[in-house]
């Protein structure tokens, strides 16, 4: 069936260092992929989405390219701060008619000043 | 736009009784969905509605967990009895047509 797979964590970064977060898919036909992240306390936030292979989503900085040949989306920053501390998880949506949202198992991200 | 409403915020209950989560989705999203997210993991899906019709309930444990989304708007979703191990956060998110999910804040459920 569909999955996705992250890279475990936590991962512990100094500010301003370089961000990836690795996310591999398994799924059938073309989905949508997405980057969601949940601060502490909070719910979840689209962070940002890619709908068809070669696209790059971007936003706060953070980018991630759609790349159907080796079915990953791996999340990129050039320059993390502390603020970014959070849990990062990566998701598909399957563009059938079943629209199914499914989640990888997170990557928390812990950035000291 | 408003957001997913969930209500309530937090409860904390005794295993084997029983608990309702309610959800009001952004007005006129079509899919509504119901997540578990137990500590550390991420969201697992447990029901997905189309309308009021539903599309995947294959993870819902269904001798405990019921969800009905009463004219495509609204859903509650309950259990009972509840259990030790279904201490989670119960996320609802919805969807217009897709690709994008819009998820409320959560309900976190404590069984003691």
């Amino acid at each position: 069936g569909d999955s996705v797979t992250q890279m475990e964590g936590p991962v512990t970064l100094s500010e301003e260092a370089f961000l990836t977060i690795n996310c591999t898919y398994t799924a059938t036909g073309y989905p949508s992929l997405f980057w969601y992240v949940q601060y502490p306390g909070e719910g979840l936030q689209l962070l940002l989405k890619a709908t068809k292979a070669d696209d790059k989503g971007s936003n706060k900085g953070f980018e991630a390219t759609y790349r159907k040949e080796t079915t990953s989306f791996h999340l990129e920053k050039g320059s993390v701060q502390v603020s970014d501390s959070a849990v990062y998880f990566c998701a598909l949506i399957r563009m059938d008619s079943s629209y199914k949202l499914i989640f990888g198992s997170g990557t928390r991200l812990l950035v000291r000043p | 736009e408003a957001g997913v409403a969930q209500s309530p915020r937090y409860k904390i209950i005794e295993k084997r009784q029983s608990v309702a989560f309610w959800c009001n989705p952004i007005s006129g999203h079509a899919t509504l969905y119901w997540y578990q997210q137990i500590l550390g993991q991420g969201p697992k899906l447990l029901i997905q509605f189309q309308n009021n019709g539903v599309v995947d309930d294959s993870q819902l444990p269904k001798d405990r967990f019921s969800a009905e989304r009463l004219k495509g708007v609204d859903s509650t979703l309950k259990i009972q009895p509840a259990k030790l191990e279904d201490s989670a956060v119960y996320l609802c998110a919805s969807s217009l047509d897709a690709p994008e999910a819009f998820f409320g804040q959560g309900t976190r459920l404590t069984v003691v």
